[in-house]
């Protein structure tokens, strides 16, 4: 069936430093695909989407490019502020709204 | 707008006890889920509806039963809490079914049985 892996957390770095985070998955068809960031104490909030490939999603300074020939989707981002500390899901769209999600990266960012 | 709301926020059951989480969205959407997030595991789907009076099966169903009367409300029971079901419990509404459309999520609720 489908799935998702993301890259293992936590991930801790330090103000204005790059960020990736890693997605990859696995899928039958065009699926779209998602980020998602849940901040502390909150519920999940759409951060960007990219419904076909080569479709570049983008948001809050955040990137993240649909690549279908390495069925990737990496989370990238120049510069981090402390903000950002969040958990991060990437996710496939499966069919009748069904999301299918990765684990979670749990990212904290140090000033 | 509210958005979605979700009521406990946090609840503690004994082993057996029964109870429901209340789910309700004011932006008529017409598809609305619940998902379970644990540890290590993202979030796993436990129901879903697709409108009012139409409700189907997610990854996870067992112990939960849902129904959908109004397009508003959505709410989730367990009918004999068990430990497994320690676990936080989002609700997440849709507008249409395309794809590519967004998720509304609500602020979950932290479920504890002990």
């Amino acid at each position: 069936g489908n799935s998702v892996t993301q890259m293992e957390g936590p991930v801790t770095l330090s103000e204005e430093a790059f960020l990736t985070i890693n997605c990859t998955y696995t899928a039958t068809g065009y699926p779209s695909l998602f980020w998602y960031v849940q901040y502390p104490g909150e519920g999940l909030q759409l951060l960007l989407k990219a419904t076909k490939a080569d479709d570049k999603g983008s948001n809050k300074g955040f990137e993240a490019t649909y690549r279908k020939e390495t069925t990737s989707f990496h989370l990238e981002k120049g510069s981090v502020q402390v903000s950002d500390s969040a958990v991060y899901f990437c996710a496939l769209h499966q069919g009748a709204q069904k999301l299918v999600f990765g684990q979670g990266t749990r990212l904290t960012i140090n000033p | 707008n509210a958005g979605v709301t979700q009521t406990p926020k946090f609840q503690v059951l004994k082993t057996g006890q029964s109870m429901t989480l209340q789910c309700a969205q004011d932006m008529n959407h017409e598809y609305m889920s619940w998902y379970r997030q644990d540890p290590g595991m993202g979030l796993r789907l436990i129901h879903y509806s697709v409108g009012a009076g139409i409700t189907d099966q997610g990854e996870v169903p067992n112990g939960y039963n849902v129904s959908r009367s109004t397009t508003e409300d959505f709410p989730l029971r367990l009918l004999s809490a068990a430990p497994s079901q320690t676990s936080v419990y989002f609700c997440a509404s849709t507008k249409g079914l395309a794809g590519e459309n967004e998720q509304f999520f609500g602020p979950g609720t932290r479920l504890t049985v002990l």
